[in-house]
């Protein structure tokens, strides 16, 4: 089993900051990785597939970069509907496997 | 546009099945995608449970696989999941998904909580 090791685990930005989370795999997993934001009491939302591919309907300051083992997720200018917590999971190999989540607040 | 709605029991008892049923709206189930169940216990991360094609293609969580089915019906657009023998460390929010082969969750359903309690 891939295992995705997400940091911080807390991140905490003032609004119009930009914001920087990591993601780790245990091995590699090509650009098989997405990300997803969610927010208390949704579900998860997929922002970003293929490691960088923004999906439809996402807004431009999200983007995401890396391959292999390494990933980031980066939002350039923090809105108040950011604050969130952020997974990031790999489809390269089953079972499929999440990170445990950053949490993005307000500082 | 898909869409997904989860549906089901919200109290199992110990030792017993757990059943939803997701049903899949804006698509035919007998397309593309695979469909997939996650879960996420109160206040933690997300598991992937398992996912079905629907030719009967299955994969499943090693760590849940002796207790999982997954299963399909074309007829009705629906797909399930069938959790048995569960436990406390079972009560979860269930999301169905959708996905294709190697790809992300595209598609979500708005999730339903499970609570294992006598």
């Amino acid at each position: 089993e891939i295992v995705m090791t997400q940091s911080p685990v807390t991140l905490s930005v003032s609004p119009g900051e930009r914001a920087t989370l990591s993601c780790r795999a245990s091995q590699s997993v090509s650009s098989h990785l997405a990300w997803y934001q969610q927010k208390p009491g949704q579900a998860p939302r997929l922002l970003i597939y293929d490691a960088s591919t923004g999906a439809t309907g996402i807004p431009a300051r999200f983007s995401g970069s890396g391959s292999g083992t390494e990933f980031t997720l980066t939002i350039s200018s923090l809105q108040s509907e950011d604050f969130a917590v952020y997974y990031c999971q790999q489809y390269s190999n089953w079972p499929y496997t999440f990170g445990q989540g950053t949490k993005l607040e307000i500082k | 546009q898909v869409q997904l709605q989860e549906s089901g029991p919200g109290l199992v008892k110990p030792s017993e099945a757990l059943s939803l049923t997701c049903a899949v709206s804006g698509y035919s189930i007998n397309n593309g995608y695979y469909w997939g169940w996650i879960r996420q216990p109160p206040g933690k991360g997300l598991e992937w449970i398992g996912s079905m094609y629907h030719s009967g293609s299955t994969h499943y969580n090693p760590s849940l696989k002796s207790r999982v089915t997954i299963s399909v019906d074309t007829s009705k657009n629906h797909f399930s999941l069938k959790l048995s023998s569960v436990t406390a460390a079972d009560t979860a929010m269930y999301y169905c998904a959708a996905h294709y082969y190697g790809s992300s969750f595209d598609y979500w359903g708005q999730g339903t909580l499970v609570t294992v309690s006598s």
